[in-house]
């Protein structure tokens, strides 16, 4: 089975951007979609992006998702930062009957 | 709307047993292959286990096979989850999702979890 890595933590400014990564440990990428959750303090996960890089409705366009073969990784881009952004982040993507999350990433807006 | 809604949860005494449910309303349930995931405390997410729709395939996370079964009934629309031989280590929230299908993702729909602890 394969691994995800995240960044244990991200922090930025109100306004910004932040970018999460998440790096697969063996096999392509982009062979399953990867999708990203928020979680904030206290809730529930709730899906941001689906299928690498589409979004919910409901989801602001600030949200927004990637994938790059070449460092088998995704990345989760959030623009115009704001603080109820201020969340844990997991990336999440699945192989041979196996569903993987990564180890999730704290983004910090100060 | 899609409503889930875990129960089940407790204190467990180690290699003691415990079954969790969810009971879901608000979409065709028996159309939905289903998810159970946990979170131990101040740590991140889990994958634990999933069954198809008709709960003709089931399939677990290495850490609780042989332990767990996950099961549903679709008259009921009820997921269950039966777990046993517990561990220290099995202390953690446990939330119900729905799992994806061709033209919508996994995960879209999560319950608000139980919390299972295990402790003498």
């Amino acid at each position: 089975n394969f691994m995800l890595t995240q960044p244990h933590s991200v922090s930025t400014s109100p306004g910004m951007t932040a970018t999460i990564s998440c790096t697969r440990s063996s096999g392509n990428i982009a062979n399953s979609y990867v999708q990203w959750f928020q979680q904030r303090p206290g809730s529930v996960p709730n899906i941001v992006i689906f299928e690498d890089d589409e979004r919910p409705s409901g989801v602001p366009d600030r949200f927004s998702g990637s994938i790059d073969s070449s460092s088998n990784s995704a990345s989760l881009t959030i623009s115009r930062l704001q603080t109820e952004d201020e969340a844990d982040y997991y990336c999440q993507s699945y192989d041979n009957n196996t569903w993987v999350f990564g180890g999730g990433t704290k983004l910090t807006v100060l | 709307q899609v409503h889930l809604v875990e129960s089940g949860g407790g204190v467990v005494q180690p290699e003691r047993s415990l079954r969790l449910s969810c009971a879901a309303s608000g979409f065709d349930f028996s159309t939905y292959g289903m998810h159970w995931v946990r979170q131990a405390p101040g740590k991140g997410l889990e994958w634990v286990a999933v069954i198809r729709f008709d709960g003709s395939n089931k399939y677990y996370a290495d850490s609780v096979k042989g332990r767990f079964t996950i099961s549903r009934d679709n008259s009921k629309n009820i997921l269950y989850l039966q777990m046993s031989s517990l561990r220290a280590e099995d202390t953690a929230v446990y939330y119900c999702a729905r799992a994806g299908g061709t033209s919508w993702p996994d995960f879209d729909y999560w319950g608000q979890g139980t919390l299972v602890t295990v402790s003498s």
